[in-house]
């Protein structure tokens, strides 16, 4: 069955940087895209852009330009997403997803915490 | 404020229907039938409900239909359960902007 499985919480200090990972299994890695997003404490869903598992293409939504990079090794079918110089406004869950036009499959999550 | 609209609360009682709203733009939409629905309980991922405007994925109980008229697409939960009570967000796949979402609305099972 289709599984992402992402990295465990982090906690980080404001300046730092953070890699989130989101590891596929359960289909063939380079056929679906895989899309961020980000939920803030206590509030909803935000897309953070996408990228394409075929070519390593991102693509960033507005808002999440500059200090967040997604990759890919599709060695072990795994996505990453880096985040640098961490701002509090960062604190929140970052979800991986599996895209069919729409996001079938979603990681567990990953919580990460910026503290001052 | 998101480019698709949901009103933030909704609430039936067991057994009652309720329905969900999402109301977005011609561009939101992006004259795609790719609305989706997802529902996430406390502390878990969100679970894809409905893909497609109105299809269900395998495992989705019949309880659950969507629908679009115009620019305003809508979740209708029949026969609410108790289990039924988390948020609901309504997602529009919108081309080369790939993804947008509503707001949310935190369904009560009273």
């Amino acid at each position: 069955q289709v599984q992402l499985a992402q990295s465990g919480s982090e906690l980080k200090n404001l300046g730092a940087s953070v890699t989130v990972s989101c590891k596929a299994s359960g289909y063939s890695f380079m056929t679906h895209s895989l899309n961020w997003v980000r939920q803030a404490p206590g509030q909803g869903l935000e897309w953070m852009g996408w990228i394409d598992t075929a070519t390593g293409s991102p693509t960033y939504a507005q808002g999440f330009t500059g200090r967040f990079v997604f990759s890919l090794d599709t060695s072990v079918s795994t996505a990453y997403l880096q985040i640098s110089t961490l701002k509090a406004e960062d604190t929140g869950i970052y979800y991986c997803a599996r895209e069919v036009k729409w996001l079938d499959h979603w990681g567990q999550g990953t919580l990460v915490t910026v503290s001052s | 404020q998101s480019a698709l609209t949901q009103p933030p609360s909704a609430s039936g009682s067991p057994g009652q229907s309720v329905t969900i709203s999402c109301t977005g733009t011609s561009n939101t939409f992006g004259g795609y039938n790719y609305v989706s629905w997802y529902q996430q309980h406390p502390g878990k991922a969100p679970k894809l409900m409905i893909f497609e405007v109105t299809k269900r994925p395998s495992g989705v109980p019949d309880r659950f239909s969507g629908s679009k008229s115009g620019n305003t697409a809508s979740l209708t939960v029949s026969g609410l359960q108790a289990e039924d009570e988390a948020d609901y967000y309504c997602s529009s796949y919108a081309g080369s902007d790939r993804f947008v979402f509503g707001g949310g609305t935190k369904l009560t099972v009273l």
